[in-house]
Parts: structure tokens; sequence; C-alpha cells
């Protein structure tokens, strides 16, 4: 079974500085989907990122960006220049590529605080 | 944009009772999930459906059934309420067999005394 882990159950961060969130997963499949999902406090769980495991070039999404590292099974995200709307829950899961529908995999969750 | 909505943002049942939660998304997607949250152990697939009256169990279906009429709704059933079952609960859809993206609704934080 796939597990997905998340080591930082909370970080912090100045407002404006980078931070980054750790992610590490296990699976035996060779191609999948990689997600980092945000749940800001009592709203709606949002994507931010995906990568897909056959693509070596990590995905950006303004300042959103991760680093894939397929061999040690590593997925961290990269927040650039902080604000105070970053503040939230973060997921990372993950998904077996393919068809057939099945859910996501997730991480039990890194809470973001962003100090102004 | 994907809408997805669900029934109750706020339940409040007492053990026994059956308990009925809707989800209703309005981009025509194949695929709706039922999650559960709880603090420090994440998200957690209770059951999913690719297709109207198809339905798949999760990670953890038991006490729990599902039903999907029609295509934009998907409901979650808690047969037996019971205080184990407070949660949140977080209802998704995807598009296709891909699925590569899954839309959230809002949740419903579900409390059985």
């Amino acid at each position: 079974a796939q597990t997905v882990t998340q080591s930082q159950p909370e970080m912090s961060v100045q407002e404006a500085e980078t931070v980054t969130l750790s992610c590490t997963y296990d699976t035996s499949e060779s191609d999948y989907y990689l997600f980092w999902y945000k749940q800001p406090p009592s709203r709606q769980m949002i994507l931010v990122i995906r990568q897909e495991a056959y693509k070596q070039q990590n995905a950006t999404e303004n300042r959103f960006s991760v680093n894939f590292q397929k061999a040690a099974k590593s997925f961290s995200l990269k927040i650039s220049d902080s604000q105070l709307g970053d503040a939230a829950m973060y997921f990372c899961a993950y998904r077996i590529s393919g068809g057939g529908a099945d859910g996501l995999t997730f991480g039990k969750g890194t809470h973001l605080i962003i100090q102004p | 944009d994907v809408k997805v909505t669900q029934s109750s943002r706020y339940l409040v049942k007492r053990t026994g009772e059956k308990v009925f939660l809707e989800c209703v998304q309005d981009m025509d997607h194949e695929n709706m999930f039922w999650y559960r949250q709880d603090p420090g152990l994440g998200l957690r697939l209770i059951y999913f459906s690719y297709d109207v009256k198809m339905k798949e169990k999760g990670d953890i279906p038991e006490g729990y059934s599902v039903s999907r009429e029609k295509k934009e709704r998907f409901s979650l059933i808690l047969e037996s309420a019971s205080t184990n079952q407070t949660s949140m609960y977080l209802c998704a859809t995807a598009r296709g067999p891909k699925q590569e993206t899954q839309y959230f609704g809002p949740g419903t934080r579900l409390l059985v005394l």
C-alpha cells in the first residue's frame, strides 16, 4: 500500500521569506501523480501544484515550486515570498496514474503559520 | 470553475440516527469521492464512484454506505451514527479516467452525540 509522510506537523515563517514543506512517499509504482493541496482555515481545499512522475522537470506555479526527487521518493514544496494568505494546512497527496478511478492517499498535513 | 457543494456545513446528530450527507457537482465529472478528515490523521478515503450506480470501497468503508443515482449527486450514508464518526467529511470530484485533479467541496462538520 502507498503511504505519504509529512514529517513537519507545523512550520512557521516570516512574511516575505521562503519556506520548504517536506513530503516523502512510498510506492512500488513507476507512474503516478503527486499533489500539494492547501486548506485555509474554514475554507475549501484547493490544489496548489501537481507533478507527474514521468516528468523530470519540477512543476512551478508562480511562488510555489516543488523539488521532486523520484529515486529518493521525495516531493517537497517551496513557497517563495511568503504572504499572510499562505497560512493554511498543506497536504501532500499521491495517486497512481493510468486508467481507472482511485482516490488520493494523503499525508497528515503541515500547518503553516506566517508571521507578519 | 468547478463547483462542488455539500448539503450542510455543520450537522449534529444522535447516536443511532441514520445520517445522509449529500454532495452535488455542476461540472459533469465522472468520478466522485468521500473522505473524512481528522486532526493528525489527514484525509482518508471512505468510498468513491466512477459512474452512476457504481461504487468502490476506499480505505475505511466500515459503518458507511453510498448512493449515486444521478451523475451530479453522490450521497454518503451513516446507517447508524456512532460517536467515532464525529468528523469533517469532504466530497471531491474528478474528470475522466485520468482524473488528474480532484476538486473539493467545503466540507460537512458532523458531530454525533
